[in-house]
């Protein structure tokens, strides 16, 4: 069965570069999570999707963007990189939005800044 | 607002033993979703189970079962006759309909099983 596709799976940028992470939904799933895992932590949502309008904020730094394309494919933009962004970035999707739709994520990003 | 605890950071157990990560969660909805996750050092999530709050009846697979108790908000996980791939980070996860759908996630537990 197809699954969430993640690209890159690793990236490595220095400080104040910007990055482009990609998901590509499993099929006829409409929503999209974005969720930061830094190094001993657990994922911490950021931004969801659903039918390319945001539906939901967390905790996403002003310097971050993301948007759903109408092939419902996500994007997650980040500039001016700092150290601190390294850090393991999941993408998920699911059928609908609302706890009720199961959420499948993909196999991250590991993004290192140096 | 919902929280999920894993009040175990870390567990150490020798290979054949049993082991019970514990999952207690706080959420004002009443209709909400369980799931447990693993993680290997390799770093991507494995789905594990996913239980909704109105179906409290455990469950087995294999060497894993879970033990829903929403008298005691809690979702713990056990694994029988544990081996060494099972050395792992295993997170709980929430998500409800008033929460949009997105999941909280525990602070997880690394599991090692020793040889």
């Amino acid at each position: 069965a197809a699954g969430v596709i993640q690209s890159p799976r690793h990236l490595i940028k220095e400080k104040r570069e910007t990055a482009t992470l990609k998901c590509y939904p499993i099929p006829r799933h409409d929503t999209v999570y974005w969720y930061q895992q830094g190094p001993g932590q657990d994922p911490q949502f950021l931004i969801s999707f659903y039918e390319k309008m945001q539906s939901d904020k967390g905790s996403i730094p002003d310097r971050f963007s993301a948007q759903q394309f109408s092939d419902y494919h996500s994007e997650l933009n980040m500039s001016s990189l700092e150290l601190g962004d390294s850090a393991l970035y999941f993408c998920a999707s699911s059928p609908g939005t609302g706890g009720f739709y199961e959420q499948y994520f993909g196999p991250g990003t590991r993004l290192t800044v140096t | 607002a919902q929280k999920v605890t894993q009040a175990q950071t870390e567990i150490s157990v020798v290979e054949k033993e049993d082991v019970t990560l514990d999952c207690v969660y706080e959420t004002r909805d009443t209709t909400y979703y369980l799931f447990w996750y693993k993680q290997p050092p390799s770093g991507e999530l494995v789905f594990l189970i996913r239980r909704n709050s109105f179906d409290e009846q455990n469950e087995i697979s294999g060497r894993y079962s879970w033990n829903f108790q929403k008298s005691t908000s809690s979702f713990n996980f056990t694994i029988t006759a544990s081996q060494v791939v099972d050395s792992a980070v295993y997170f709980c996860a929430l998500t409800s309909n008033t929460n949009a759908g997105k999941s909280t996630f525990g602070d997880g537990t690394t599991l090692t099983v020793k040889p």
